[in-house]
């Protein structure tokens, strides 16, 4: 069965530092799709990155990046060079399936970064 | 602004009584999806819609319907509410291509007392 999983409930990062994220997945659909969402006290949820399967390279989208190793099953967010304005619920999510049909998205916990002026 | 449009954004109500949440999806976007955010389940897909036509269903109660209609807005429909479905029940949308990255609307913030 599909799974993300996000083992650290909590964060805090100096601000203009870098922070890693750690996102962990579990499938057995080779074809498949990772995302992270950012959701901030105001309750949205804002899209941030995304990562195919079959994606050869890192997915990066201005500050944000994926490490995506796929042998390892894990699809990591790293923000550089954070800012207040970071601070916010980060979720990662996984979709089976090359996405063409649709698809659901099964999200992680959350992590809560907090960013230090 | 993702685009996804949802209204209202906050809703209290009381026990037993029905609601319904509308969605406006991303112009162009055939697929709509709901989500339900909540501090015990965390977030959970309830059901999604093609063009008019339901293709998933997740956890989502018997109490529960939706549908998506010809101009591609979504209602979700609550009956029978209680204490526990409150919650933040997201609308997403997507183009239903590779990738399928679904674009998520601010929410409606549902509070059943």
């Amino acid at each position: 069965a599909q799974k993300i999983t996000q083992t650290q409930p909590g964060m805090f990062v100096q601000e203009k530092e870098a922070v890693t994220l750690d996102c962990t997945y579990d499938t057995s659909d080779p074809s498949y799709g990772l995302f992270w969402y950012k959701q901030p006290s105001s309750g949205e949820m804002i899209f941030l990155i995304y990562q195919g399967s079959y994606d050869q390279q890192n997915a990066t989208e201005g500050r944000y990046s994926l490490n995506f190793q796929k042998a390892r099953k894990s699809a990591n967010l790293v923000i550089s060079a954070s800012q207040l304005g970071d601070s916010a619920m980060y979720f990662c999510a996984m979709r089976e399936g090359r996405g063409n049909q649709g698809g659901k998205l099964i999200f992680g916990q959350g992590t809560e970064l907090s960013v230090k002026p | 602004d993702s685009g996804v449009t949802q209204t209202p954004k906050h809703l209290i109500t009381a026990t037993g009584q029905r609601v319904t949440l509308r969605c406006s999806p991303r112009s162009g976007d055939l697929s709509v999806y709901w989500y339900q955010q909540s501090l015990d389940q965390g977030l959970q897909f309830l059901i999604q819609y093609y063009n008019g036509e339901e293709r998933a269903k997740g956890n989502i109660l018997e109490r529960f319907s939706a549908q998506q209609f010809p101009d591609l807005h979504s209602e979700l429909n609550l009956s029978s509410l209680e204490l526990g479905d409150s919650a933040l029940y997201f609308c997403a949308s997507s183009v239903a291509r590779e990738g399928n990255i679904q674009y998520f609307g601010a929410g409606t913030r549902l509070s059943v007392l």
